[in-house]
């Protein structure tokens, strides 16, 4: 089974940085993902990480600790539109190696 | 940038009647999902298809659904008797070969069953 959690909601300031954190127990692991989905649109692609360490793109970074089934998002220089939810997502070992989610954290970025 | 076309964007139905959703994924793609979700709740794995068939699916996959690629482009999900509880948004996803390779969603289609 899988077993992904999230901070239900944060609250961030414009320009500041934002750390969202996921932690993760699962019967197979074959990479983590991080998705932006804002209200009523579907999910978007913004990192993927299969070894440990981090990942940068941009104003985004992403780290992972297989040992320890952690993994956070991090987010810099903050922006009004950065306002939406974050989904951890884990992909297993089965043959089409399906995603699992979070819950999601539902950033809001305040002025 | 390719993307995964789904429609319609809203279906309503009443209970009991059949739903089929569409999907278009991308064109060299090989692994195929569908996926829901409940409002204000989390992104559900319902099904997996890949080389014209079933690959896994999940526990809320029950005999009421199921899917099919009628042709070399479609992929349809079908609910046979909707519930009142299978009111969601439903998204198609789909993905290419290779360790890296991202989920790429559609849009969504939002189902509502009166």
């Amino acid at each position: 089974g899988q077993n992904i959690d999230q901070p239900t909601e944060m609250t961030a300031t414009e320009g500041a940085i934002v750390q969202i954190n996921c932690t993760y127990q699962t019967s197979g692991f074959n990479g983590l993902f991080w998705y932006q989905q804002h209200a009523g649109e579907a999910p978007t692609f913004l990192s993927y990480n299969v070894l440990d360490g981090l990942e940068e793109k941009g104003r985004f970074s992403s780290f992972l600790s297989r040992s320890k089934g952690y993994s956070y998002l991090l987010l810099k220089e903050l922006q009004m539109k950065d306002s939406a939810s974050y989904l951890c997502a884990v992909r297993d070992l089965t043959g089409a190696n399906n995603l699992f989610f979070g819950t999601g954290t539902r950033l809001t970025v305040i002025p | 940038e390719p993307e995964v076309t789904q429609t319609p964007s809203h279906q309503v139905t009443q209970m009991g009647q059949e739903v089929i959703l569409h999907c278009v994924p991308i064109s060299n793609h090989l692994y195929f999902y569908w996926y829901r979700q409940i409002l204000g709740q989390k992104v559900e794995f319902l099904v997996s298809f890949y080389n014209n068939e079933i690959s896994e699916k999940s526990e809320i996959f029950d005999d009421q659904f199921s899917v099919e690629r009628p042709d070399g482009s479609n992929f349809t999900l079908k609910i046979r008797s909707t519930k009142l509880e299978d009111s969601a948004m439903y998204f198609c996803a789909s993905r290419g070969t290779g360790r890296s390779s991202s989920y790429t969603f559609g849009s969504g289609t939002r189902l509502t069953v009166v």
